[in-house]
């Protein structure tokens, strides 16, 4: 089945900065990649997705960039806010056997005022 | 409004009890998913369901079961609580291919 890592575990960056999250996925029939933002006691929401016939997907300040011959994907958030620190989660959905998203483990995101 | 609803939102339940969360969405969609999550912590899949009588086992599932007699309403039992059991459960759901939407979760407590 489908495996997905996630790194890193905790990122502290200061307002403005940028910061990059990356997920390497291990089933290469896997052909769509979202990524879900989660606020303390809320519900996880889709922010940005990549399907796999896409290398790069952007939207304000969030971006998407997959390479499917590493098969590693990440999120790029540039002029980071203090309301982005969240803890965001990357998925895979492959596109045989049980098609259901496996997650990421998750990263911590604080943005420092 | 077109959402996806879970209810009850907190449940605190003695040892042994029999339990279901319920879960019901007005979107239309085929597909529906229970996950087991720790505060924000990873999304451990329990059940998915591509349609009307049609279910599936994810990594959790030897503990609990569900049923999808109706498109939209797709509920998880828990046949005998355990201490083991308390998390909080997010029901999600989607096209095919396409992002989910999830449910503001069951926190559940068992004592």
């Amino acid at each position: 089945g489908e495996n997905v890592e996630q790194h890193p575990s905790t990122l502290s960056v200061q307002e403005g900065d940028s910061a990059v999250i990356k997920c390497t996925y291990s089933d290469s029939a896997s052909n769509y990649f979202p990524w879900y933002k989660q606020e303390l006691g809320k519900r996880p929401q889709l922010i940005i997705d990549i399907r796999s016939n896409v290398g790069e997907k952007k939207d304000q300040r969030i971006a998407v960039t997959l390479n499917k011959t590493a098969k590693h994907f990440s999120l790029h958030i540039t002029e980071t806010q203090p309301e982005d620190s969240a803890v965001y989660f990357c998925a895979a959905n492959p596109n045989t056997g049980r098609r259901a998203l496996t997650f990421g483990s998750g990263t911590r995101l604080q943005v420092q005022p | 409004e077109a959402d996806i609803y879970q209810t009850p939102r907190y449940l605190v339940i003695g040892t042994g009890k029999k339990i279901t969360l319920e879960c019901s969405q007005t979107m239309g969609h085929d597909k529906m998913y229970w996950y087991q999550q720790d505060p924000g912590m990873e999304l451990h899949l329990i059940h998915y369901s591509y349609g009307v009588n049609s279910t599936e086992k994810g990594d959790l599932s030897s503990e609990s079961t569900v049923s999808r007699i109706r498109t939209e309403h797709f509920p998880l039992t828990l046949e005998s609580a355990r201490p083991s059991h308390t998390s909080q459960y997010l029901c999600a759901s989607s096209e095919w291919q396409d992002g989910y939407t999830f449910g503001s979760g069951t926190r559940l407590t068992v004592v």
